[in-house]
């Protein structure tokens, strides 16, 4: 079965300084791998996604994330936090398996201080 | 280009009573999937509607059910409301059924649900 693991439920960054979210993922078959952020009382926005093509993947907002098969891995990082990237962020695997529908993590809610 | 709209955003009902939410999907976009989302439980898969016909569904009772029109809006419905139904309903639209891994989907804000 598949599964997402978001392995801190929350991050604290100092603006300007790096952040990076870890997620591990669990699927029998190639999957499809997503991070999408969603802010205080809003729906959920597509940062990016990895869909078997290049393994380091850039998404909007300069957050990038790197696929590592041999880890199971897709963590997500961005070079300087800003303070709206204050939020919370889902990591998403979607395969055959799931027959096409997306299984979430538990989220990580990253803070950011000035 | 118009994104997902859900209404209501916001709603309160009472237990035992029924509600209907509403999505209509980005323009062109087939497939429509409902999710819940509650704080216990995380970002659940209700189901997904295709053509105006149920594709695919998530483990959740009987009383939640929905429905897709010709033009691909789609309606859920909960009946006999109970205090565990209280969360964010998002409504998420693809292109078409089942492409979800290629596209991901294009999220709705969502209607917030509270039964008292």
């Amino acid at each position: 079965a598949q599964s997402v693991t978001q392995l801190d439920s929350h991050v604290s960054v100092s603006e300007g300084t790096p952040v990076l979210l870890r997620c591990n993922y669990s699927s029998s078959y190639s999957p499809s791998l997503f991070w999408y952020v969603q802010h205080p009382n809003k729906g959920l926005q597509l940062l990016l996604k990895y869909t078997s093509a290049a393994t380091l993947v850039k998404g909007i907002n300069g957050f990038e994330a790197e696929f590592k098969k041999s880890e199971t891995s897709f963590h997500l990082t961005k070079p300087s936090a800003h303070m709206s990237d204050a939020a919370e962020y889902f990591c998403v695997v979607s395969d055959q398996g799931s027959q096409g529908n997306l299984i979430f993590g538990k989220g990580t809610k990253l803070s950011v201080k000035p | 280009k118009a994104g997902v709209t859900q209404t209501p955003r916001y709603l309160i009902k009472t237990r035992g009573q029924q509600v209907t939410l509403s999505c209509s999907p980005i323009s062109g976009h087939r497939s429509v999937s409902w999710y819940q989302q509650t704080p216990g439980q995380g970002l659940q898969f209700l189901f997904e509607y295709f053509s105006e016909t149920q594709r695919n569904k998530g483990n959740f009772p009987g009383r939640f059910s929905g429905r897709q029109f010709s033009n691909s809006r789609s309606e859920m419905n909960v009946s006999t409301l109970e205090l565990g139904d209280s969360a964010l309903y998002l409504c998420a639209s693809s292109p078409r059924q089942g492409s979800a891994p290629t596209y991901g989907y294009t999220f709705g804000s969502g209607t917030r649900l509270t039964v008292v």
